[in-house]
Order: C-alpha cells, then sequence, then structure tokens
C-alpha cells in the first residue's frame, strides 16, 4: 500500500534555531499534502495544505513565515520551522492525498515528528 | 461548517469484551467520508476503517466495524474481543468533498484491563 516516510522522527534543537522536517511519497505521487500539529492530550490540528507547485494555504493563526512548506515535487513535501521557540515544541505529522490511486480510501500519513525546543 | 464530536474522554473495556466508541458528525454535504484512526503512544495514525456516505452496508475490517447511522449522523466504532494492544486514542475524522483535509474529532482513549 501506499506509505509516507516521514523524518525525522524526533529532534531536540536549540531555540532559534530552525528545523527541516520531510515527508515523502515513496510509491504514489501526492498531489495534496495536509500538515498537521498535535498537542500532549489534543487532537490533530491542521495547519496548512500544500499543493505540487504551488504555494501553501495556511489555516488561521497559523504564521507562514514561521512554519514554511514547500511542495517542489510530487513525492517530497517539507515542513521548516524557523526560529524555533519552546512553544513550537509538538508532534507535527503530514498526511499526502493520493488523487490517483486512492489508497488508505486516500490519505495515508506519516509517522510523524516530536518536535523539542530546549 | 464539517464537525466531529467524540463525547468520550476516556473508555475502559474489560480483555475479551466488545467496546463502542462513539462518533457524531455535522455537515450539509450529501458526499462524505467517515474514518477512524487508532493512535498509539508511537504517535503514528493508524488507519482502520472507512465509510462512505453512499455506502448502505456498514463497514468491517476484521475486529472493527463502524455503526452508521445516517440519519442520526453518527458513526460509532464497535471494537470486538478486546485486546491489550488494543488500549490507545482512538480518532474519528470526516472527508468531505473535493481534495480536502480530514477534520478530526477530539479523541477517545480507550484503556484495554486485563
Amino acid at each position: 500500500g501506499a506509505v509516507v516516510s516521514q523524518h525525522p522522527s524526533r529532534v531536540i534543537c536549540k531555540s532559534g534555531t530552525s528545523v527541516k522536517i520531510e515527508c515523502r511519497s515513496l510509491d504514489f505521487q501526492a498531489t495534496t499534502m495536509f500538515w498537521y500539529r498535535q498537542f500532549p492530550k489534543q487532537s490533530l490540528m491542521l495547519m496548512a495544505t500544500s499543493n505540487e507547485g504551488s504555494k501553501a494555504t495556511y489555516e488561521q493563526g497559523v504564521e507562514k513565515d514561521k512554519f514554511l512548506i514547500n511542495h517542489a515535487s510530487l513525492t517530497l513535501s517539507t515542513l521548516t520551522v524557523t526560529s524555533a521557540h519552546p512553544e513550537d515544541s509538538s508532534f507535527y505529522i503530514c498526511s499526502a492525498r493520493d488523487g490517483i490511486r486512492g489508497s488508505n480510501y486516500g490519505y495515508t500519513f506519516g509517522s510523524g515528528t516530536r518536535l523539542t525546543v530546549v | 461548517a464539517q464537525k466531529i464530536t467524540q463525547t468520550q474522554p476516556g473508555m475502559f473495556v474489560q480483555e475479551k469484551e466488545a467496546v463502542t466508541l462513539d462518533c457524531t458528525y455535522d455537515t450539509s454535504d450529501q458526499s462524505y467520508g467517515l474514518f477512524w484512526y487508532k493512535q498509539p503512544s508511537s504517535g503514528e495514525m493508524i488507519f482502520l476503517i472507512y465509510q462512505g456516505s453512499y455506502d448502505e452496508q456498514n463497514a468491517t475490517e476484521g475486529r472493527y466495524s463502524l455503526n452508521f447511522q445516517k440519519a442520526r449522523k453518527s458513526a460509532n466504532l464497535v471494537i470486538s474481543a478486546s485486546q491489550l494492544g488494543d488500549s490507545a486514542m482512538y480518532f474519528c475524522a470526516m472527508r468531505y468533498s473535493g481534495n480536502t483535509p480530514l477534520v478530526f474529532g477530539k479523541g477517545t482513549r480507550l484503556s484495554v484491563i486485563a
């Protein structure tokens, strides 16, 4: 079935530095990528939607200059947390939309990245 | 606006018993899909079961079944013969028409007791 590889799975960074998270679709073309954020004991909150070759659409309250999303190819989308602060510590997870094969009924999740900013 | 409601923050079930996790949804769309995911402590989202709004039969996948009551806008997950490994967070989610993201409920933490 469809697989999305997300890296890194866990990262600790110093406050003020930037962190890049990658989501790569391994055997299908991800026409759309959704990025979610999850705080402890809470649900997944949509941060942004990105379509290959287009600018990402951010949800209300999400700073686009802080959370840079790039979807330059049909198999790779990246989320960069710029100038990270402790309040950015969270679990970040991507979900690829497979508009062609429809496996997992069209939504395949990465395994998530646990970001800790110290 | 589309909305998913899970009213049970936490549930306990005895091993080998069945358990029902509640989910109600709100949408004005005629075409939509309902999902259930399991999220263990590792964080990965494990797809369990899917029900399309036009599906006449309730979806089943092994020990998982979805009790779909369209008129009541409910899509409860039934887990039969619970196992200790079923202890996790469970999320109900909805896809509405078009190339849109899943909307998630707040989740239910299921604890299976030996």
